[in-house]
């Protein structure tokens, strides 16, 4: 069964201070895995894609990271900001030949950044 | 340039009743796909356009849920006979493509707030 779990389900840090999130999937095959940050009321925003060849990708503080071998991936926060409070969800997609598979989503990782 | 528009924001809706969701994506974009957040759960996918044929319907969870894409751009999801357990956000969003170099990145709209009571 295609999944994808991610952890913890929530998680509150000070400003100014680094955190991971965890994604395991078992979609196969894999095309690619994105982050998107979802802040409360708005529609998802890409923070990172990566396929299988990519092991790391970074958009400014967000630094993702993927073993396609353990079928894991991560996606680092530094220097957390205020603005950094979001449900971050991870999304892996099924390998359809040339064209776009169907697309497995987690219940995302609730952050909470404190003054 | 415009990003990807939805309307209405919200609806209220009674239960056995009709909906119509519509979607305006990035112009310029030929891939439209449509999901839906429940309370507390994670985004569900429903459906996606690849110009106004929809390759992978396998999301839309009976048939009272159907949609359409005309013209490569405007896209309404339509909810037949509404139940309550339908109230959710519906959102959508586009990209360049699904194929060939991608894989493009998906810009989302603000999604529509579904309450049937």
């Amino acid at each position: 069964k295609n999944q994808v779990e991610q952890s913890p389900q929530s998680l509150i840090i000070l400003e100014g201070k680094n955190c991971t999130l965890q994604c395991n999937y078992t979609v196969s095959p894999f095309s690619n895995l994105r982050w998107y940050k979802q802040d409360t009321g708005r529609g998802p925003v890409s923070l990172t894609i990566m396929t299988f060849s990519e092991n790391t990708k970074s958009n400014g503080r967000y630094t993702a990271t993927l073993d396609a071998d353990t079928k894991q991936s991560s996606l680092h926060i530094t220097a957390s900001q205020l603005s950094d409070s979001a449900s971050y969800i991870c999304v892996v997609s099924l390998f359809r030949g040339s064209t776009l598979g169907r697309l497995y989503f987690g219940r995302g990782t609730q952050l909470t950044v404190w003054p | 340039g415009a990003g990807v528009s939805q309307s209405p924001s919200n609806k209220v809706t009674e239960k056995g009743k009709d909906v119509e969701l519509r979607c305006d994506p990035i112009s310029g974009h030929t891939a439209l796909y449509w999901y839906r957040q429940s309370l507390g759960q994670g985004l569900e996918f429903l459906i996606y356009f690849q110009g106004n044929s929809a390759p992978d319907k396998s999301g839309l969870p009976s048939d009272r849920f159907s949609a359409e894409r005309t013209g490569g751009s405007v896209s309404t999801l339509t909810i037949q006979r509404t139940q309550q357990e339908d109230s959710a956000v519906y959102l959508c969003a586009s990209s360049l493509g699904t194929s060939g170099r991608g894989p493009y990145e998906q810009y989302f709209g603000p999604g529509t707030r579904l309450t049937v009571t």
